[in-house]
């Protein structure tokens, strides 16, 4: 499977809102309503922040908020504050049991 | 609360094989699925597989098919991912996670165990 493609870097001032975008195919992300989001910071492991596309897991700010488009996701967030400086990355079900990743996003609070 | 907490970090020769383990705790162990997915340094997020803790069925990632094997130890609460025929491009970090089968999302990870493969 190939990895989802997010753009490598995004980036905006504190509370400005920034839209990630996950781009696969009908095979995962257009075929399924099973993309998650996580967060991670330098060091650290991923931490969930959206999954089924559009839910929050409990303790997730709700100015985190996931879509999808055909075969693109995006998560979008609002109000940015200096912690949410940090990678984020998409992931999918792509049928047959498999997951895949995405590339990564770079997210800078300027 | 669930907790994985994941063996030390190791340093291994080319050829060689690692096997690293992710115990968990707080919740009832065969309730649940677990990944495996590596990261490399400065790299993404790479699926390797995963356990049903329920029964031991695996699902492994076409590209490791090959080298990987993850195992379960019920009565220790356990799960275990050996790669073999290591070689330098397998020197990443490694991570279980718990996998939550009904939205196919990771919502507990374990801290991470770097693996160096180095002659």
């Amino acid at each position: 499977q190939s990895a989802l493609t997010q753009p490598p870097s995004a980036s905006g001032s504190p509370g400005q809102s920034v839209t990630i975008s996950c781009t696969g195919t009908s095979s995962d992300v257009g075929g399924y309503s099973y993309v998650s989001w996580y967060q991670q910071h330098p060091g650290k492991a991923p931490k969930l922040m959206i999954y089924e596309v559009i839910k929050r897991p409990s303790g997730v700010p709700d100015r985190f908020s996931g879509s999808k488009s055909g075969n693109t996701a995006s998560l979008t967030v609002s109000g940015l504050q200096a912690e949410d400086e940090a990678d984020y990355y998409c992931s999918s079900y792509a049928g047959g049991n498999n997951l895949v990743f995405g590339g990564g996003t770079k997210l800078t609070v300027l | 609360q669930v907790q994985l907490v994941q063996s030390g970090a190791e340093v291994k020769r080319p050829g060689a094989s690692v096997k690293v383990s992710c115990k968990a705790s707080g919740s009832t162990f065969t309730n649940y699925a677990l990944h495996w997915v590596r990261q490399a340094p400065g790299q993404r997020l790479e699926w390797i597989g995963w356990i049903n803790a329920a029964n031991g069925n695996t699902k492994y990632s076409q590209k490791f098919q090959a080298r990987v094997t993850i195992t379960k130890d019920t009565s220790a609460t356990t799960a275990y991912m050996e790669l073999s025929s290591l070689r330098s491009e397998d020197t990443a970090v490694y991570y279980c996670a718990r996998f939550r089968f009904f939205d196919w999302s990771n919502d507990i990870w374990g801290q991470g165990t770097m693996v160096t493969v180095s002659s």
